[in-house]
């Protein structure tokens, strides 16, 4: 079965850190769009960050220069290494795959089931 | 790139006809998807490309594009469609999602 399943995420002080990964099953992460989008407590989505195949990366103003995504090919995982945390990243961050026809990027499809990350002292 | 959600909420019966819209503030082609979230769950994506149907997702879900502006359009409300619904444009950085429209149950 097609499939993400995230982990890592728990409580964290303001400005301590945390990396987040997201394991693929029956697809190859490196061949294909991987994003992360995070959710805060009764609100809406949030994009957060994305991977091309090739490596190129793209993130939100409000985590850049903070987070940084990667993956490991070997593992077939997808990482979202957060930094100097804040209360307002507090949220469900969720791990997709991206979706598209002829290199143009046109959804995400396949999602993981989320991992909570609270930010709090 | 803002994207704006109407009605933020909606109640309708089961069998009803119902129209969400989503308007992009500048022009993004075709790029914009929608999906379904259910509470506690992971998004569902139903249309992307504006108009064509995920695989899987039944045929009552459509959706349509004028310029700025999107519509998802549910052709006869089922039980299991109660949830709340967000678009999202995939033109260009930053992606947005619009704010979500919750449709409950009249």
């Amino acid at each position: 079965e097609v499939q993400l399943v995230e982990s890592g995420g728990g409580l964290v002080q303001p400005g301590g850190s945390l990396r987040l990964s997201c394991a693929a099953s029956e697809f190859t992460v490196s061949s294909n769009y991987m994003s992360w989008v995070r959710q805060a407590p009764g609100k809406e989505l949030e994009w957060v960050s994305i991977i091309y195949s090739g490596g190129s990366t793209y993130y939100a103003d409000s985590v850049k220069g903070r987070f940084t995504i990667s993956r490991d090919n070997s593992r077939n995982t997808l990482y979202l290494q957060m930094n100097s945390l804040r209360a307002e990243d507090t949220a469900v961050y969720y791990c997709a795959r991206g979706s598209g026809d002829y290199g143009d990027l046109n959804a995400f499809d396949i999602w993981g089931q989320g991992t909570m990350v609270t930010v709090s002292s | 790139i803002q994207l704006t959600q109407s009605p933020s909420s909606l109640s309708a019966s089961v069998g009803d006809r119902v129209t969400i819209t989503c308007r992009a503030s500048q022009g993004i082609s075709s790029s914009l998807a929608w999906y379904q979230q259910k509470p506690g769950k992971a998004p569902k994506l139903l249309i992307y490309a504006a108009s064509t149907l995920q695989s899987g997702v039944p045929s009552r879900f459509s959706g349509s594009a004028s310029g700025t502006d999107f519509t998802l359009t549910i052709s006869s409300l089922q039980p299991e469609d109660f949830a709340t619904y967000y678009c999202q444009q995939l033109n260009s950085y930053p992606l947005t999602f619009g704010q979500g429209t919750r449709l409950e149950i009249k």
